[in-house]
């Protein structure tokens, strides 16, 4: 059972350039998160999606941009990355939104220089 | 919005000590979740909280939400290597979202 797969699991790009960290889920979950991970700041939700064709903005959205074409995919995108996006970013799933256990990613590590 | 505490922020302790790890909630919770991070890795749930007053166990570890619904704690009895790695409570930001809480760092030493 692979649950959350996130790819790539780390990555190092310069300043500027477009960057798409890719998501899928195999649990037919409707809900689907993007989280980032720093030091002292703890996760803090990037985007989310309800449903398939619909997305929400979460606490720090600017800079991101996300699609759900459908139930599995729930890519994160950076049009054109910044040092500060340097982080951990997980993805999340869960049966409905704010339905109780999410599911995780293993995580995507990304270094913006 | 809903914001979460966690204390103590990190935790050392020595293999087989019984240790507690508090959870703070500036407004009522109405589902409360603890999950574990190992380091590097993505985050496992270990359980869920509703109602004032519950308390759930798994294995060693066993958690309890107040009968306010705004404090939780996670009590691991015997601590273990395997213990080792960062706790975090969650919530429901009142359908807004899911929030975290910033987390606490155990080690335990063999």
């Amino acid at each position: 059972i692979a649950g959350i797969t996130q790819a790539p699991t780390s990555q190092i790009l310069a300043a500027g350039r477009r960057m798409t960290l890719r998501c899928t889920q195999d649990m037919r979950h409707n809900a689907m998160y993007w989280y980032r991970q720093d030091l002292g700041l703890g996760l803090r939700l990037i985007h989310y999606s309800n449903t398939a064709g619909t997305t929400g903005k979460g606490e720090v959205p600017d800079g991101y941009s996300v699609s759900r074409a459908n139930t599995d995919d729930f890519p994160l995108t950076l049009a054109s990355a910044v040092p500060s996006q340097t982080s951990v970013y997980f993805c999340a799933s869960s049966e409905g939104l704010l339905s109780g256990e999410l599911f995780f990613g293993e995580g995507s590590r990304l270094t913006v220089l | 919005s809903q914001e979460l505490e966690q204390s103590p922020q990190s935790l050392i302790v020595q293999e087989g000590k019984n240790l507690t790890i508090n959870c703070t909630s500036s407004k009522t919770l109405y589902g409360l979740y603890w999950y574990k991070q190992k380091y590097g890795e993505g985050l496992i749930f270990l359980m869920m909280l509703q109602k004032g007053g519950e308390e759930k166990s798994h294995e060693k570890i066993t958690a309890k939400l107040d009968e306010k619904k705004q404090q939780s704690s996670l009590h691991i009895t015997a601590s273990q290597p395997s213990h080792a790695g960062i706790y975090l409570c969650g919530a429901d930001n009142y359908g807004q979202n899911f929030v975290f809480g910033p987390g606490t760092r155990l080690s335990v030493l063999p």
